[in-house]
């Protein structure tokens, strides 16, 4: 089983939808989250960090659900510019003390007109 | 303000040929990282520089070495290249502390080994 698991998609949405995905991590030791987003061909860049208490940047929400290991990242009133694949990072102690990020494979929207 | 800059963007080699991937940052930021990343895989560390003069493995280290030149600076060698290492691979930086999780990359080396 991979550390972190998301559907690969492509998820084919309209302009103005709503879209939701998530993400499974296995290591119940996973301190810290977040979501890159990385556009095609280009570097990955932070979109958000996820907190327990979920959190929410103009239209994106991410949510942290420790119970179920797992995280969410939610998408509203999609935008062409929001076309991407969106990376799920997971940071944990690992037991020599050092902290180590590992990344999902990516989740990929494509947001049509 | 360029962040941070690798070179080269593209790279075709033969097996056994050697190179060396170039990264430097801008941010006076002390950690340093160079990941790979593959089709349908996330990115996988090949090694870090927590700081100027020391390095350590990641997820991957085998068949890569580097050098951490000083504080801008952090290089990845490839002795004797290996199909298998046909990838893109990116460097970044980070801060300390609380911030470390938030990566700055590079824009990608795009190597294809023959």
């Amino acid at each position: 089983r991979k550390e972190v698991e998301q559907d690969p998609g492509p998820f084919n949405v309209p302009e103005g939808a709503t879209v939701a995905f998530n993400c499974t991590y296995s290591n119940s030791a996973s301190q810290s989250f977040f979501w890159y987003r990385q556009d095609c061909r280009k570097e990955p860049k932070l979109l958000m960090s996820v907190y327990s208490s979920g959190n929410e940047d103009g239209r994106f929400t991410a949510q942290l659900n420790r119970a179920s290991q797992y995280i969410s990242l939610l998408i509203r009133d999609s935008k062409l510019s929001d076309s991407a694949t969106y990376l799920c990072v997971v940071s944990t102690y690992l037991d020599t003390g050092r902290r180590a990020l590992t990344f999902g494979s990516g989740t990929r929207l494509q947001v049509q007109p | 303000n360029a962040g941070v800059t690798q070179t080269p963007k593209f790279q075709v080699l033969k097996t056994g040929q050697s190179m060396t991937l170039q990264c430097a940052q801008d941010m006076n930021h002390n950690s340093m990282y160079w990941y790979r990343q593959d089709p349908g895989m996330g990115l996988r560390l090949i090694y870090y520089s927590a700081s100027e003069g020391t390095t350590d493995k990641g997820e991957v280290p085998n068949g890569y070495n580097v050098s951490r030149l000083n504080k801008r600076e952090f290089s990845l060698r490839l002795e004797s290249a290996a199909p298998s290492q046909t990838s893109v691979y990116f460097c970044a930086s980070s801060e300390e502390g609380d911030l470390w999780e938030k990566l700055f990359f590079g824009s990608g080396t795009q190597l294809s080994v023959l």
